[in-house]
C-alpha cells in the first residue's frame, strides 16, 4: 500500500500524559499537514511541512502540541500534558503540488482516534 | 479564504440522482472549487474539481454556473456506499500548500435502501 499511513490507529490515554502520532506520507509527495477532526466537524488545520521545513501553524496549535518532519520524510505530532478536549481524530494528508497537473489534491491517511479519559 | 455554505444534510434513495449545492458568494478570480468525501472513521478523499462550467469523471460532475458563486456537485444513480460527508472547497490552486484548506462542517447524505 502506497497511501498514507498514520499510527497507531487507536490510542486511549489519561489526562496529563504524553502522546505521540506518526505519519508516514505518500514517498514522492514534499508537503505534509496534520489536521483535527471532532465528532460532527470538518477537519481543522492544524500545521503543514514543505519537505522539513515547518511552514505555518494553526493558533488551534497550543504549546503542548508540536510537529517534526526531521528528514523531509515521516512526521510526528506530540501532544504534552493531554487534556479531555484534546480527544479527536488527527489526520495526516500529503501532496506533491509540483505536478504540472496538480490539482492540490490532499492524500489523507486513516487518521489516528485519541481518546483522553 | 472563500467561506462556503453547505446543506447539513440530505436524504436520497438508492438509483437517484444527487445534487449537492455549495454557496461561494465572496469566491476570487483565481479560486478553484474542490470537493471532497469522507466515510465514517476514514480521511477524506477528493472526488472532483473545477474552475467553471461543467467538469466531468467517473465518479462523479462538477456544475458552476457563470457567475461562480456556487457549484453543484452531482452523483448519479447513487448506492447504499455513497453514505459519507461531502465538503465543498474553494481556494487558489496556485496556492494550495500555502494557504490552509479549510473545510466547513460538509454535508452528511445518507442514501436509504
Amino acid at each position: 500500500d502506497t497511501g498514507v499511513s498514520q499510527n497507531p490507529r487507536h490510542k486511549i490515554t489519561k489526562r496529563g500524559q504524553n502522546v505521540t502520532f506518526r505519519c508516514d506520507p505518500i514517498s514522492e509527495h514534499n508537503r505534509l499537514y496534520w489536521y483535527r477532526q471532532t465528532l460532527g466537524q470538518g477537519p481543522e488545520f492544524l500545521t503543514y511541512f514543505q519537505n522539513e521545513a515547518q511552514l505555518e501553524k494553526s493558533r488551534l496549535l497550543s504549546d503542548r502540541f508540536s510537529a517534526e518532519r526531521p528528514k523531509g520524510s515521516f512526521s510526528t505530532l506530540e501532544i504534552q500534558r493531554t487534556e479531555q478536549g484534546d480527544s479527536a481524530m488527527y489526520l495526516c494528508a500529503s501532496s506533491f503540488p509540483g505536478q504540472t497537473s496538480n490539482t492540490g489534491e490532499l492524500f489523507f491517511g486513516e487518521g489516528s482516534r485519541l481518546t483522553v479519559l | 479564504l472563500a467561506k462556503t455554505t453547505q446543506p447539513i444534510s440530505m436524504d436520497s434513495y438508492e438509483g437517484q440522482e444527487v445534487n449537492i449545492t455549495c454557496s461561494h458568494n465572496n469566491i476570487a478570480t483565481n479560486d478553484y472549487i474542490t470537493w471532497y468525501q469522507q466515510f465514517p472513521s476514514q480521511g477524506p478523499r477528493f472526488i472532483i474539481q473545477g474552475y467553471k462550467t461543467k467538469v466531468t469523471n467517473e465518479v462523479a460532475s462538477l456544475f458552476i454556473p457563470a457567475d461562480r458563486k456556487s457549484s453543484t456537485l452531482s452523483l448519479p444513480r447513487v448506492s447504499l456506499s455513497d453514505t459519507a460527508v461531502y465538503y465543498c472547497l474553494v481556494g487558489d490552486l496556485s496556492n494550495f500548500g500555502n494557504e490552509k484548506l479549510t473545510f466547513g462542517t460538509g454535508t452528511r447524505l445518507t442514501i436509504i435502501p
